[in-house]
């Protein structure tokens, strides 16, 4: 069974630096074609795509946060760690991981997606 | 970046109706390695995560329904909700995985009339 869960804090600061985790199980990401993304929903907005990382480390970014964000993965402890410097008012949003199989050669869709964490950004 | 768009933004239609939504990217997500749309269907309901209905343009989940039907190619999408159900209310998106960065259309609200 697979399973995807967001951790970090509720509530940052304008201009403090978001750090969230996810923490996933049934599949792994050391041995198989498989990548963990981040997707973020502002309230009553569209999803936004921020970051990627596949088996062998590499990155992938949206292009106009690029500056902002890292990826990175612990593949013994099934962990994917996403980082948001400087965070704004307009970065509150529903913060999702997820699962894609695939690589950069054949992308695939996200096909499990964790409950999400709402991230307010205030001070 | 390949731009999604959606129309209609939103929709109401009548319990066993159809509804309509329609999909287009700003350039071809067909793959000439694979023959396939890269393109994909999620429903949003407030609360819950994506789920996602279709992926590679046509190919429903395993458990979805066979009302939701996907079709199209090259840059025009189409998913199709064949007889509406109470529980089909939600925004539904549709994604390209062609190429990163992955972007998703706005979303296309759909109501009970």
């Amino acid at each position: 069974q697979v399973t995807l869960r967001e951790s970090g804090p509720a509530l940052v600061k304008p201009t403090q630096t978001l750090t969230l985790t996810c923490t996933f199980s049934g599949f792994s990401l050391g041995s198989t074609n498989m990548c963990v993304g981040w997707v973020r929903q502002p309230p009553g907005k569209a999803l936004e795509w921020l970051a990627l990382i596949d088996r062998d480390d590499d990155e992938y970014y949206t292009t106009y946060l690029k500056s902002r964000l890292s990826i990175s993965k612990d593949t013994s402890k099934n962990r994917v760690v996403l980082t948001m410097t400087n965070m704004y008012p307009v970065d509150t949003a529903t913060y999702y991981c997820a699962r894609l199989p695939g690589s950069g050669y054949n992308w695939n869709a996200f096909d499990y997606w964790g409950q999400g964490i709402l991230v307010t950004v205030s001070s | 970046d390949i731009v999604m768009t959606q129309s209609p933004d939103s929709l109401a239609v009548s319990l066993g109706e159809r509804a309509t939504i329609n999909c287009k990217s700003s350039q071809s997500v067909l793959s000439s390695s694979n023959y396939k749309n890269h393109l994909a269907w999620y429903q949003l309901k407030p609360g819950q995560p994506p789920k996602l209905l279709i992926s590679w343009a046509s190919t429903r989940e395993s458990g979805v329904p066979d009302r939701f039907i996907g079709s199209g190619s090259g840059t025009d999408f189409t998913l199709t909700i064949g007889s509406l159900q109470a529980e089909d209310v939600a925004v539904y998106s549709c994604q390209q995985y062609y190429s990163t960065p992955f972007t998703f259309g706005p979303g296309t609200r759909v109501d009970i009339k």
